[in-house]
């Protein structure tokens, strides 16, 4: 049964501080999703990491994906407030999501 | 239209009340899926169809629900009796492509089911 960690769950930071998102999960996968979800709305493709070692950025958000450590990794470059949200990552086979972390970026 | 639709988008429900979601994937999206997405958490996978075919439904939590996408295009999720424990957003999601390896998902705004 694929398994999906998040960590951390819950992460507040700082404007322009930079930090770094995890995803592991626990069968193998080549290739990983990540969105965002906003309070009452429903998911937002950011990413779709197709191969290991795959790098995508957008703006200050950049994943990446190493499949031999079946981990994934979500940086955040100088935070700023509209980024606030929770991010979902999810390996391929039917999709299956981790717990989510919930940013909030503080003035 | 232009994006994955869901109605309704708010349901009420009394308990052993049978209720039923629809959803209208983008157009010529092969694949469909159903999630329960409970506060706080991540959505949760209950069924996958690839056209008509329900390839999946490992993930509905008891006979109580029930999928159909009959026409390949339009799907249906029915609860029957509904029990408190199903209250939660129900989301669906389509992909133009199909198989294990499936696409990015368009989701839809939910169905956020409250059973009193």
């Amino acid at each position: 049964e694929l398994k999906v960690e998040q960590n951390p769950l819950f992460l507040s930071m700082q404007e322009g501080k930079n930090y770094t998102i995890y995803c592991n999960y626990s069968t193998t996968s080549d290739r990983l999703y990540w969105y965002r979800q906003d309070p009452g709305k429903s998911l937002e493709s950011l990413f779709v990491l197709l191969s290991n070692g795959a790098v995508k950025q957008e703006g200050r958000l950049m994943a990446s994906l190493d499949t031999k450590a079946r981990l994934s990794t979500l940086h955040i470059t100088a935070a700023v407030h509209d980024l606030s949200a929770t991010y979902f990552c999810a390996p391929s086979q039917k999709l299956v999501f981790g717990q989510g972390t919930r940013l909030t970026i503080n003035p | 239209g232009a994006g994955v639709s869901q109605s309704p988008r708010y349901k009420v429900a009394k308990r052993g009340q049978d209720v039923a979601l629809r959803c209208d994937p983008i157009s010529g999206h092969v694949s469909l899926f159903w999630y329960q997405q409970a506060l706080g958490q991540g959505p949760e996978f209950l069924t996958y169809f690839q056209n008509e075919a329900q390839l999946d439904k490992s993930g509905l939590p008891s006979d109580r629900f029930f999928a159909e996408r009959p026409e390949g295009s339009v799907s249906t999720l029915k609860i029957q009796r509904t029990q408190q424990e199903d209250s939660a957003v129900y989301l669906c999601a389509s992909s133009s492509t199909s198989g294990a390896n499936t696409g990015e998902l368009f989701f839809g705004e939910g169905s956020r089911l409250t059973v009193l």
